[in-house]
């Protein structure tokens, strides 16, 4: 059973436009929701997390969560190169200690 | 320097070998993790600590044995590993195991088995 799942791209974005990053999940009783940024060869970042329904903004970035759909969504507006990463959608499962990670999706800023 | 360090940052053993991997975080968050990145799959749970007690162990093979003396410290001791155990092994630790919580990674360490 896949309990997070995220399209692993790539997607490819111009710079300067909006990055749109999706990531559906399988347990209703999940409750923090969590996206992390991940540079080759590195170590995941955090970079937003959620824990109620609507939207979240911090800076460049937005995550937006359904848990009706169980959808969670991160957008990052004015694109730029350094934004090119893997991102990795996380789930704290209500049944499980730990979070559970989707496969990540590899985003490209095109200059 | 990371809030989370681990040591060695790569790693190359034979399969008779018997090494470890070290993990200290600076935190003082009350829980620790070890995952195990792998490519083209998702970062997988291995371990979890909850103020020094393991609370999940997701069926990992028994050639990864973890330790765990303090909330700071955490060790993934390894022995007669196979080829297919090399992978980025990830460390991350957590103020605990609340819902709310954030969890924080170590830089990994690239383990290659040959």
């Amino acid at each position: 059973q896949k309990e997070v799942e995220q399209n692993s791209g790539p997607l490819s974005v111009p710079e300067g436009a909006i990055a749109s990053l999706n990531c559906t999940y399988s347990d209703r009783g999940s409750q923090s929701f969590f996206w992390y940024r991940q540079y080759s060869g590195k170590s995941p970042e955090l970079i937003m997390s959620i824990y109620s329904n609507g939207d979240k903004e911090d800076g460049r970035f937005t995550a937006q969560l359904n848990k009706a759909s169980q959808y969670v969504s991160l957008l990052i507006r004015d694109s730029q190169p350094s934004d090119s990463a893997t991102y990795l959608c996380a789930v704290n499962i209500e049944w499980a200690d730990g979070l559970t990670f989707g496969k990540g999706t590899h985003l490209i800023i095109q200059p | 320097e990371t809030g989370v360090t681990q040591t060695p940052r790569h790693l190359v053993m034979g399969m008779t070998n018997k090494k470890s991997l070290k993990c200290e975080q600076h935190l003082g968050h009350n829980a620790m993790y070890w995952y195990k990145q792998s490519a083209k799959k998702p970062l997988e749970l291995m371990f979890v600590y909850n103020f020094k007690e393991q609370t999940e162990n997701n069926s990992v093979p028994s050639r990864f044995s973890p330790e765990c003396p303090n909330s700071s410290h955490l060790f993934l001791h390894l022995h007669t590993l196979q080829p297919e155990d090399s992978a980025l092994y990830l460390c991350a630790s957590s103020q605990g195991l609340t819902l709310n919580t954030e969890a924080f990674f170590g830089q990994g360490t690239r383990l290659t088995v040959v």
